[in-house]
């Protein structure tokens, strides 16, 4: 089974200041994908960003971007020029590399509440 | 493109009664989850479905919790009879299947409270 792990219950940032979550994760698997989730108040969860195991090289999408290491099974997030709106829950997840639907599940981390600060 | 539709937003109960959920994924979407976020907590599985049958339910408690999902579209998730524990977000999520690993599409959840 595998297991994501956030260590970090709350941050707070200022407005355009950076900063990092950490995740960690356990797994036998081989290839897999990781992703972090925004979750605002409505509940909704949002894509931020999605890294494939297999890929060395560090996924960033706009002013989001991660640091994988995958023999550490470290994933962290670092947001950059932080905005008011990404103010939110975030959750690292897992999820096993499989074509077929029954390895597309994902495992949440227990989440990191951000908060930024005007 | 419609997003996942989910009713009802809210909806408290007292212990013992039952309760439904309802989801409508994505149009064309063939995979269908329903997590379980308990406050302060991440979510978790409880059920997926491939069109209209059941991929992983391991971590559903089948003696008071049961889903369905007719023609392989829209579904709905019960509860019956409720206990105090089972108050939480509920989450449907859809994605496409034949593609490895596609995005997961959330919907707005279910927010339930059991007295």
């Amino acid at each position: 089974a595998q297991t994501v792990t956030q260590s970090q219950p709350e941050m707070s940032v200022q407005e355009a200041e950076t900063v990092t979550l950490s995740c960690t994760y356990d797994t036998s698997e081989n290839n897999y994908y990781l992703f972090w989730y925004k979750q605002p108040p409505s509940r909704q969860m949002i894509l931020v960003i999605r890294q494939e195991a297999y890929k060395q090289q560090n996924a960033t999408e706009n002013r989001f971007s991660v640091n994988f290491q995958k023999a550490a099974k470290s994933f962290s997030l670092k947001i950059s020029d932080s905005q008011l709106g990404d103010t939110a829950m975030y959750f690292c997840a897992f999820s096993r590399a499989q074509i077929k639907a029954a390895g597309n599940k994902l495992t949440f981390g227990g989440g990191t509440r951000v908060l930024v600060k005007p | 493109e419609a997003g996942v539709a989910q009713s009802p937003r809210y909806k408290i109960i007292e212990k013992r009664q039952s309760v439904a959920f309802w989801c409508n994924p994505i149009s064309g979407h063939a995979t269908l989850y329903w997590y379980q976020q308990i406050l302060g907590q991440g979510p978790k599985l409880l059920i997926q479905f491939q069109n209209n049958g059941v991929v992983d339910d391991s971590q559903l408690p089948k003696d008071r919790f049961s889903a369905e999902r007719l023609k392989g579209v829209d579904s709905t998730l019960k509860i019956q009879p409720a206990k105090l524990e089972d108050s939480a977000v509920y989450l449907c999520a859809s994605s496409l299947l034949g593609k490895m690993n596609t995005e997961a599409f959330f919907g707005q959840g279910t927010r339930l409270t059991v007295v």
